[in-house]
């Protein structure tokens, strides 16, 4: 079946430095969401890209959506605490369903 | 507007006590999903409905796990009986008309502790 694979399972940054997180396909994807879920919260909406190529801005937040619509990156800028928690791309898995990979958990020392 | 409501936030209790989850969707939202996340699985889609109607179960673990939609602002997810496996954080989440894939909205959670 479909399969949405994230990387890296963990990240320790130090506060001030960046952080990526990537996001591969099996299949091609009608678009792709991006997910931030605080340490002992839910899951919370943060974006979609639909477009092939597309390049989102959210603040210290970019995210892209790559050419073949077959993967997707998260970069954050001069990370800060508020940062902690996990990230979670998400595709669609057919009929009303959306598929998550397993997250990236990101550390951030002060 | 009020989020996706959860009940209850916590439960612990008993391996072989029957137990139920709750959730209220978004007011207007169609679509309803029930989620699992365990530190091991990560989060596991276990079963979503559409109009009230169960689309997709195919990821409910096994036969002690059951779901329902009576109307458009209830469900529920009951484990019966309850297995010291199944302590688990369970999510509720749910997403508007429209298109096929949307954003999801999800509720608070129930933590599960089966002692």
């Amino acid at each position: 079946g479909q399969q949405v694979m994230q990387i890296p399972q963990y990240q320790h940054v130090q506060e001030g430095e960046d952080f990526t997180t990537y996001c591969n396909s099996s299949t091609t994807l009608s678009n792709i969401q991006w997910y931030k879920q605080r340490p002992g919260g839910h899951p919370v909406f943060l974006i979609q890209l639909v477009k092939s190529g597309e390049v989102k801005k959210q603040k210290r937040l970019t995210f892209q959506f790559g050419e073949a619509k077959k993967n997707s990156s998260l970069h954050i800028t001069a990370t800060q605490t508020t940062d902690v928690g996990t990230y979670f791309c998400a595709g669609p898995g057919g009929g009303f369903k959306t598929i998550f990979g397993a997250g990236t958990r990101l550390f951030v020392k002060a | 507007d009020a989020g996706v409501i959860q009940s209850p936030r916590h439960e612990v209790t008993e391996m072989g006590q029957e137990v139920t989850l709750r959730c209220k969707p978004i007011s207007g939202h169609n679509s309803l999903f029930w989620y699992r996340q365990t530190m091991m699985r990560g989060l596991e889609l276990l079963i979503y409905f559409n109009n009230n109607v169960p689309i997709d179960d195919s990821g409910m673990p096994e036969d002690r796990f059951s779901a329902k939609m009576p109307n458009a602002s209830f469900s529920t997810l009951k484990i019966q009986p309850s297995e010291p496996r199944d302590s688990a954080v369970y999510f509720c989440a749910s997403t508007r008309a429209g298109a096929p894939v949307d954003t999801q909205y999800f509720g608070p959670g129930t933590r599960l502790t089966v002692l």
